[in-house]
């Protein structure tokens, strides 16, 4: 079954160092679709990044960048020189391509420190 | 340039009442999505819709009924709320290609009491 797992409730991290967020996801399906969303305290949902699963190399977009670790079933994102404004809730989802639902995880809470 | 719309914003509702959550998009996506949002449990899919006319279960169905009368609203309906139903809930669209993002609107946080 289509499965989403952020194991990291909250975590810390200096300004200006970088972080990883976890993520791990279970599906049959071949075809899938990876992606992490940021909400700020503000409640908005803000897509960060994609990574689909017969992508070659990990997506980075600006500071973000995703370890995609097929084998593992892992899609950690890699926030770098974080920042104050970087402080929010961070979710990861996967879309499979059979059944069209994209699905998401707990959430992990992300507090920088400055 | 309005994107994901959904009303209302806020709602209270006593135990038992029935109310219809309304979203609308306006970038022509072919898929529209439903979760609620609550406290360490993340956003949960309640239904889906991969086109006009067609809906599926998500994760935490019971006690909603959605339509999808056209290619731009979703409706989302709670018939008899519970205080369960305590919630945020988001409205998503997304164009069903690989590699494109899903949308969502700015959330209705709904309160059963």
């Amino acid at each position: 079954a289509q499965k989403i797992t952020q194991t990291q409730p909250g975590m810390f991290v200096q300004e200006k160092e970088a972080v990883t967020l976890d993520c791990t996801y279970d599906t049959s399906d071949p075809s899938y679709g990876l992606f992490w969303y940021k909400q700020p305290s503000s409640g908005e949902m803000i897509f960060l990044i994609y990574q689909g699963s017969y992508d070659q190399q990990n997506a980075t977009e600006g500071r973000y960048s995703l370890n995609f670790q097929k084998a593992r079933k892992s899609a950690n994102l890699v926030i770098s020189a974080s920042q104050l404004g970087d402080s929010a809730m961070y979710f990861c989802a996967m879309r499979e391509r059979n059944t069209g639902k994209l699905i998401f995880g707990q959430g992990t809470t992300l507090q920088v420190k400055p | 340039n309005a994107g994901v719309t959904q009303t209302p914003k806020f709602q209270v509702l006593k135990t038992g009442q029935s109310m219809t959550l309304q979203c609308a998009q306006d970038m022509n996506h072919n898929s529209m999505y439903w979760y609620r949002q609550d406290p360490g449990m993340g956003l949960r899919l309640i239904y889906y819709s991969a086109s006009e006319g067609t809906t599926d279960k998500g994760e935490v169905p019971n006690g909603y009924n959605v339509s999808r009368l056209n290619k731009r609203e979703f409706s989302l309906r709670l018939e008899s709320a519970a205080p369960s139903q305590t919630s945020v809930y988001f409205c998503a669209s997304r164009f069903d290609q690989a590699g494109t993002e899903a949308f969502f609107g700015q959330g209705t946080r709904l309160t059963v009491v």
